[in-house]
């Protein structure tokens, strides 16, 4: 059974720093891009980051580019997303995804909650 | 970047009814990478179609998806009451793998 866990989100002040980290299993975890894709409360979904299988390629989106960072430990199966200089706009639950080039998103974890706020 | 638009923000049905939501395309979506996912509150979303029109492993056959070009179509034959959601495309070929903004199927 594939499963994605996330951990790592609570309140953090503006300007702080939070890494989240993303548990799989259940798949062979070096043979897929990873992507994370967060939801503002009461929000739509927004896609935030991407990593090709071996880590070689990254992508953010412009809001979060130099502030985030996504990374893997394969050895782990293990993804990650450093966020650092948070602001109340990162507020939102984070979720962990396995993207499949045919399919899309077949794959979510249940979500952790980063919550930006003094 | 591709921007998906959703249709209508808010569909207001009764169960047994036929629900018709849209996704706009700025720019013509070449190949088939539009996906369609399902959001209950509190939960975290569901794929329900993929490649325009296939449906993903276990969804109804009540859930079909059509479309080409830069207009596509999820339709509901006949709501069931676990049906009452939100749902989203996405644009999944290539970053940013944008989503629509939503359209929440409510009773």
């Amino acid at each position: 059974e594939v499963q994605l866990v996330e951990s790592g989100g609570g309140l953090v002040q503006p300007g702080g720093s939070l890494r989240l980290s993303c548990s799989v299993s259940g798949f062979t975890f070096n043979n897929y891009d990873m992507h994370w894709v967060r939801q503002a409360p009461g929000k739509g979904l927004q896609y935030v980051s991407a990593i090709t299988n071996m880590g070689r390629s990254t992508y953010y989106i412009d809001s979060v580019k130099g502030r985030f960072t996504i990374s893997r430990d394969n050895s782990k199966n293990t993804l990650y997303l450093q966020m650092s200089s948070l602001r109340a706009e990162d507020t939102a639950v984070y979720y962990c995804v396995r993207y499949d080039i045919l399919s899309g998103y077949v794959y979510w974890g249940q979500g952790t909650l980063v919550t930006v706020s003094s | 970047e591709i921007v998906l638009t959703q249709s209508p923000g808010t569909l207001s049905l009764s169960p047994g009814e036929r629900a018709t939501l849209s996704c706009r395309a700025s720019q013509s979506l070449s190949s088939s990478y539009l996906a369609w996912y399902q959001q209950k509150r509190g939960q975290s979303p569901r794929l329900l179609i993929y490649g325009v029109s296939t449906r993903a492993t276990g969804i109804p056959d009540r859930f079909s998806g059509s479309g080409s070009g830069t207009d596509f179509t999820l339709t509901i034959s006949g709501l069931d009451p676990e049906d009452f959601a939100v749902y989203y495309c996405q644009f999944y070929g290539s970053s940013p793998r944008t989503f629509g903004q939503g359209t929440k199927v409510e009773i």
